[in-house]
């Protein structure tokens, strides 16, 4: 079936440090991705997207890359403090009004 | 960005007991509301799928008569827990999206259900 995946489970960085988080999707289908940021008891936040038609695309301190030859979406934070530290996962989607696909979930830990 | 809001954000309930956890969309019309179940140290597994005006589609090993959804308006979901159990115990999750474009799905704050 359709699956979106993350290679590692647990991320430790120091303070400043450039953090990468990758994730594996599988369905060749899906066009949009997203990835959301989620804190202990919340829901998850949005972070930043990227269509199929990019390759990359930039926000505030993070950036996102995408690789469709390898099926492979990866997020760097640059400059990671510790209020990034939190769970990350990937979403997927292949169709407007379809529900996103999540990966199993990075967590990022930021010491001081 | 668009607001999801969905309550309570947590409730402890009586096993036997029905539980209902609302999503409301509040500046903008929801075509389509998504409910998510999250148990500890897990990522988000999809429930259902609720259109407004007809019924939820369930993701298979969801069983539909335990859990009600409920899509009346555009900006209104609930989810009823029937019959809780311990099992049942888990974070519970919405989200909406605006329309026909594949775009950003908006997330509600997250229900913690404790069934005792």
């Amino acid at each position: 079936g359709e699956s979106v995946g993350l290679h590692l489970p647990t991320l430790s960085v120091q303070e400043g440090d450039n953090s990468i988080i990758n994730c594996a999707y599988s369905n060749s289908a899906s066009d949009y991705f997203i990835w959301y940021k989620q804190e202990s008891g919340k829901g998850p936040q949005f972070i930043i997207d990227i269509r199929s038609n990019m390759d990359k695309r930039q926000g505030q301190r993070v950036t996102v890359l995408l690789n469709k030859t390898v099926k492979h979406l990866s997020l760097q934070i640059a400059a990671t403090q510790p209020g990034d530290s939190a769970v990350y996962f990937c979403a997927e989607n292949s169709r407007a009004g379809t529900a996103l696909i999540f990966g199993k979930g990075t967590t990022l830990s930021v010491s001081s | 960005g668009a607001v999801v809001s969905q309550h309570p954000s947590r409730v402890i309930c009586k096993s036997g007991t029905s539980v209902k956890i609302e999503c409301r969309s509040l500046d903008f019309q929801a075509t389509t509301m998504f409910w998510y179940r999250q148990f500890p140290k897990q990522s988000l597994m999809l429930m259902a799928t609720s259109n407004e005006g007809s019924k939820a589609t369930y993701e298979q090993g969801v069983e539909k008569d335990k859990f009600l959804i409920n899509h009346a308006s555009l900006t209104l979901s609930t989810l009823t827990v029937t019959s809780a159990h311990p099992e049942d115990s888990s974070f519970y999750i919405c989200s909406a999206t605006q329309g026909i474009v594949n775009t950003e799905a908006f997330f509600g704050q997250g229900t913690r259900l404790t069934v005792v």
